[in-house]
């Protein structure tokens, strides 16, 4: 069982729609991060928060908006999202310690957008 | 820009066979290694890494990695594949001291009963 959960689990939107998509982590971790996993595609890095900052954003475009409230909860809030973003968004967290940082992945939202 | 390469994308090995996933990645400097699994409609967990000391790294379930700081490589190694072991692997690599993983495309890795 992980200890990084992620809501919902499958999303069906559509382009004008606005969801988000909610990550918790109950590891007792300081950062967390966003990825999207598509087909073919190696995993790519979309946002990272430490001790609740922004630390990345890797030129992800601004339909994605990333919060983090706190240590334990992150979001992707999205809005008129292209069918070219249906991917596998995966959430990640790790206590990060300068030389050591393990990540430790959620389970996953699929979403699809039409 | 840093990479991460697995060259095998698919492989099919029989039970008992023996496993061997090629990754290699391109960074002069000290990085941090990583293999993940994926089994079939479960979340990324982590198999083994390593960060320093014996380059010869045991995990979960049987697997072990070695470094080749040489050869730029760390990979898996299985001496006897299970059915369970279906799954797709991945290779990431950390710059070390920094939080980007740089993830390999995976290998889909499927053992026949």
């Amino acid at each position: 069982e992980t200890g990084v959960t992620q809501t919902p689990r499958h999303l069906v939107m559509g382009m004008t729609n606005k969801k988000s998509l909610k990550c918790e982590q109950h590891l007792g971790h300081n950062a967390m991060y966003w990825y999207k996993q598509s087909a073919k595609k190696p995993l790519e890095l979309m946002f990272v928060y430490s001790l609740e900052e922004r630390v990345e954003n890797n030129s992800v475009p601004s339909r994605f908006s990333p919060e983090c409230p706190n240590s334990s909860h992150l979001f992707l809030h999205l809005h008129t999202l292209q069918p070219e973003d249906s991917a596998l968004y995966l959430c990640a967290s790790s206590q990060w310690r300068g030389d050591v940082n393990t990540q430790y992945f959620g389970p996953g939202t699929r979403l699809t957008v039409l | 820009a840093q990479s991460v390469s697995q060259h095998n994308h698919h492989v099919i090995l029989s039970e008992a066979a023996s496993l061997e996933l090629g990754c290699n990645y391109s960074y002069g400097g000290t990085v941090n290694l990583f293999w993940y699994v994926q089994y079939p409609g479960q979340h990324l967990q982590l198999l083994l890494k390593y960060f320093s000391g014996d380059p010869l790294v045991k995990g979960i379930k049987g697997f072990e990695a070695e470094f080749i700081k040489s050869k730029f490589s760390f990979n898996l190694r299985k001496p006897s594949v299970q059915w369970s072991d279906t799954a797709e692997y991945f290779c990431a690599v950390e710059t070390s001291g920094t939080y980007k993983y740089i993830f390999g495309t995976g290998t889909r890795l499927k053992v026949l009963a």
